[in-house]
């Protein structure tokens, strides 16, 4: 079936430095994305969203970008801090789905002190 | 405002029980929505409730159902437990439809 993003890799980053954590999604009629930090043991939650009308969208020390052409999204983090070590969740949502939200595998963040 | 709230937040349950989960969206929020997140399969989409109304089903068995209150609380319920069904189940509220939903911290179910 349809699905978003990538198998689980782990990005490793020093802390201070910007992250960079990618996505590709499959559906081309995806109009809105979403992003989702999952600490160990709790729910997912909200960072960015962006809508398919915009190619870019920031936020405080995060910023979501959306290639359509290539179906491509991507969350850019600075100046990483220890506390931002969590796994990272894409998702997508169609005009006609509701709230379903179709997510992608995730990414491990792993900032070292 | 007080976030997604799931009861019980950890459940054993033996192969062929049932278990019901519950979720309380966030005040207002009309639209209700279960995933489950296992390490295999990742997070899939169970259901989503809106105004008592199921609107979208995911591809699970029909053991896994659903319902919505008159006050937005949602409950999931799993019938005839599999080993396989060991999970933790995240529910989801949002305000309507196409915006961002906000997920409560999970009820992790272990079936034995």
């Amino acid at each position: 079936g349809e699905s978003v993003g990538l198998h689980l890799p782990t990005l490793s980053v020093q802390e201070g430095d910007n992250s960079i954590i990618n996505c590709a999604y499959s559906n081309s009629a995806s109009d809105y994305f979403i992003w989702y930090k999952q600490e160990s043991g709790k729910g997912p939650q909200f960072i960015i969203d962006i809508r398919s009308n915009m190619d870019k969208r920031q936020g405080q020390r995060v910023t979501v970008l959306l290639n359509k052409t290539v179906k491509h999204l991507s969350l850019q983090i600075a100046a990483t801090q220890p506390g931002d070590s969590a796994v990272y969740f894409c998702a997508e949502n169609r005009d006609n789905a509701g709230n379903m939200l179709t997510f992608g595998g995730g990414t491990r963040l792993m900032v070292k002190p | 405002k007080a976030g997604v709230t799931q009861t019980p937040r950890y459940l054993i349950k033996t192969r062929g029980q049932q278990v019901t989960l519950s979720c309380s969206p966030i005040s207002g929020h009309r639209s209700v929505s279960w995933y489950q997140q296992t390490p295999g399969q990742g997070l899939q989409f169970l259901f989503e409730y809106f105004s008592e109304t199921q609107r979208n089903k995911g591809n699970f068995p029909g053991r896994f159902s659903g319902r919505q209150f008159s006050n937005s609380r949602s409950e999931m319920n799993v019938s005839t437990l599999e080993l396989g069904d060991s999970a933790l189940y995240l529910c989801a509220s949002s305000l309507g439809t196409g915006g961002v939903q906000y997920f409560g911290p999970g009820t992790r179910l272990t079936v034995t």
